[in-house]
């Protein structure tokens, strides 16, 4: 069945330490990649997409992600963190070949300590 | 710039009452879609639509109905609430759902007593 692991359900880090947030998907297809974050209290939003390319995408607030098509993942990293970046963070796949359909992870939840 | 707008924010309903989850959005995109939000679950697809008059099931769609009379709107209906059904709903919309990411709503708690 078509899914996407997200193996960190919660993480708890300091200030300016590094972050990597792994997924990995099931679809032999091809797909589109996202990540969403949601903040506490708000809707999920858009925090970087790779479509085709360059496999090394950015993002906003210095996230990126890198796609490694032969392992199936995309991992979320961030060189330092900052407390605002405290929220549950999304990985979402979308199947372009055949039906389209977007597949949630079950997210990671980032706690960012002062 | 509204975006897409959900309605209410938070609910509770009573076991079997039906209520209607209010969603629209004024970016004038074809493909709307409801998901609920379950702990350790992630994101499921309930119902979507490509455009007006057209409507699809997801993966969890009993117990909700749809319609999408209007480009701009598309409510979901809870028949017989449910306290199975308690959770965050999301509605997201977009231009081209596959060149283009999700918008979404700032949801609506529902809890069913």
């Amino acid at each position: 069945a078509q899914s996407v692991s997200q193996h960190n359900h919660h993480v708890i880090l300091s200030e300016a330490a590094s972050l990597e947030l792994g997924c990995n998907y099931s679809y032999g297809g091809t797909v589109n990649l996202f990540w969403y974050v949601q903040y506490p209290g708000q809707h999920l939003q858009l925090l970087l997409k790779y479509f085709s390319g360059d496999p090394l995408v950015k993002g906003i607030k210095g996230f990126e992600a890198e796609f490694i098509k032969s392992k199936f993942s995309f991992n979320l990293r961030k060189p330092s963190v900052q407390w605002s970046d405290t929220a549950e963070y999304f990985c979402a796949v979308l199947t372009t070949s055949g039906t389209y359909k977007y597949i949630f992870g079950t997210g990671t939840r980032l706690k960012v300590l002062a | 710039n509204a975006g897409v707008t959900q309605t209410p924010k938070f609910q509770v309903l009573k076991t079997g009452q039906s209520m209607t989850l209010q969603c629209a959005q004024d970016m004038n995109h074809e493909y709307m879609s409801w998901y609920r939000q379950d702990p350790g679950m992630g994101l499921r697809l309930i119902h979507y639509s490509v455009g007006a008059g057209i409507t699809d099931q997801g993966e969890v769609p009993n117990g909700y109905n749809v319609s999408r009379s209007t480009t701009e709107d598309f409510p979901l209906r809870l028949l017989s609430a449910a306290p199975s059904q308690t959770s965050v709903y999301f509605c997201a919309s977009t231009s081209d759902r596959v060149n283009s990411p999700l918008h979404f709503g700032n949801g609506t708690r529902l809890t069913v007593t």
